[in-house]
Order: structure tokens, then C-alpha cells, then sequence
């Protein structure tokens, strides 16, 4: 069981530069999710899509946009990449909106360094 | 605002040492509470998750417990290995379409030999 995979696992971008990071996953979750984790701050949601055909912004979404591609596929994109955005960027999913009943899977994390 | 707290930041034991970790929630409305563990450099791997209406989760050496009213979440681990060396967060789920799901910044244990 693959679960949730995200590439690439590493990244290096000038300031200015654009990227798309990928997500997918095989458990037929309806709910994904963007997180980003920097150290003394934890694990902050940036954008999540509670099912096939929407998303919304969490808690810090300047400077990102993402697609909901289909039911397996959310992707994360950085138009314009900024130093603010070096990070440890992690893709998760759950059941239903809520991963009320089996909680999240997390993906194993790109790491972004923006020169 | 809702927050999740984990306390201590570092713990380090000796090997076969029996150990809690705690991390407490400002708001008791959770759905459910998870706790995950993440090795350096590496994703988050889910180890137990336990609903509101439920006191306890046992998984091998690893048992968790809620206590709703008290705001307060717990993760024994019983005769600690150097192979549980790693950074352990918990967090607290309050529903809703975005899934609110609250981190507290993890413990980071290391267990020496």
C-alpha cells in the first residue's frame, strides 16, 4: 500500500521561480490536505480540498494555489517562490472531511529551500 | 483560540525506562486525537488514534489515553528501545470541512542504550 506519495522529496528554487508539488493518493479518500512545517512553529495547514471538486484556504495560504486534479491527485503550486517559503511541505488525507472515524495519513514531506 | 500543547519539548531515557508523554487542548469539543511519530527527516507515521468517546487506544508497548474534561491526552510507552527514538506530536481534531486538525510542536525523545 503506497498510501499518500508526494514528489519530489527535494527541491531547490531561486527566488521567483515557480514549482508544483504533487500529491496522490490510493486509499479513495475524499478529503486532502497542504501542510507546512518550520521549526518553533509546528505543522500549519496552507490549503485543504474537502472533496472532489473543492478546495479552500487553512491557516496560511499567501503565495500558494492548488488544484484539486481528481479524486486521487491535489497538487500545490508556488507561482512566485520566496524565501519565506523554504520548508518542510507535507501532503496528508482522510476519509471524509473531518477524518472523523480513521484519522489522517500523512505523506513523507518535500523539502523546498528557496535561494 | 485553540491550542495544543506538549510537555516536556526533550525528554531522554535510558533503555527499558517506562515513559509518558503529555500534551493538553485548550477546547475539550475534539472529535478525535492523534498521535504520530516522525523520525528525523521523514513523514508522519500515525501510531494511535482515539475518538472522544473513548478513554483509551493500545497499540503493542504504545497506550494513549483521553481525558476530555481535563483537556488532557497521554502516550505510555512501556520498556522504551533506542528504536523509539524520535519526535512524537499529538493532535487534536475539531471536525468541520477544513478538518481543523491542531498540532502541538512534539516532544523529541531520545532513548539511549
Amino acid at each position: 500500500n503506497a498510501g499518500v506519495t508526494q514528489t519530489p522529496k527535494f527541491q531547490v528554487l531561486k527566488t521567483g521561480q515557480s514549482m508544483t508539488l504533487q500529491c496522490a493518493q490510493d486509499m479513495n479518500h475524499n478529503s486532502m490536505y497542504w501542510y507546512r512545517q518550520d521549526p518553533g512553529m509546528g505543522l500549519r495547514l496552507i490549503y485543504y480540498s474537502a472533496s472532489e471538486g473543492t478546495t479552500d484556504k487553512g491557516e496560511v495560504p499567501n503565495g500558494y494555489n492548488v488544484s484539486r486534479l481528481n479524486k486521487r491527485e491535489f497538487s500545490l503550486r508556488l507561482e512566485s517562490a520566496a524565501p519565506s517559503q523554504t520548508s518542510v511541505y507535507f501532503c496528508a488525507s482522510s476519509e471524509g472531511p473531518s477524518g472523523r472515524n480513521y484519522g489522517y495519513t500523512f505523506g513523507s514531506g518535500t523539502r523546498l529551500t528557496v535561494v | 483560540k485553540q491550542e495544543v500543547t506538549q510537555i516536556p519539548a526533550a525528554l531522554s531515557v535510558p533503555e527499558g525506562e517506562n515513559l509518558v508523554l503529555n500534551c493538553s487542548f485548550t477546547d475539550s469539543a475534539i472529535y478525535n486525537l492523534q498521535w504520530f511519530r516522525q523520525d528525523p527527516g521523514k513523514g508522519l507515521t500515525s501510531l494511535l488514534l482515539i475518538q472522544s468517546s473513548q478513554r483509551e487506544q493500545t497499540s503493542g508497548r504504545l497506550n494513549a489515553s483521553l481525558d476530555k474534561s481535563s483537556g488532557r491526552s497521554t502516550l505510555y510507552i512501556a520498556a522504551s528501545q533506542p528504536g523509539d527514538s524520535a519526535t512524537y506530536l499529538c493532535a487534536a481534531n475539531y471536525g468541520g470541512s477544513q478538518g481543523n486538525l491542531i498540532f502541538g510542536k512534539g516532544t523529541k525523545l531520545s532513548v539511549k542504550p
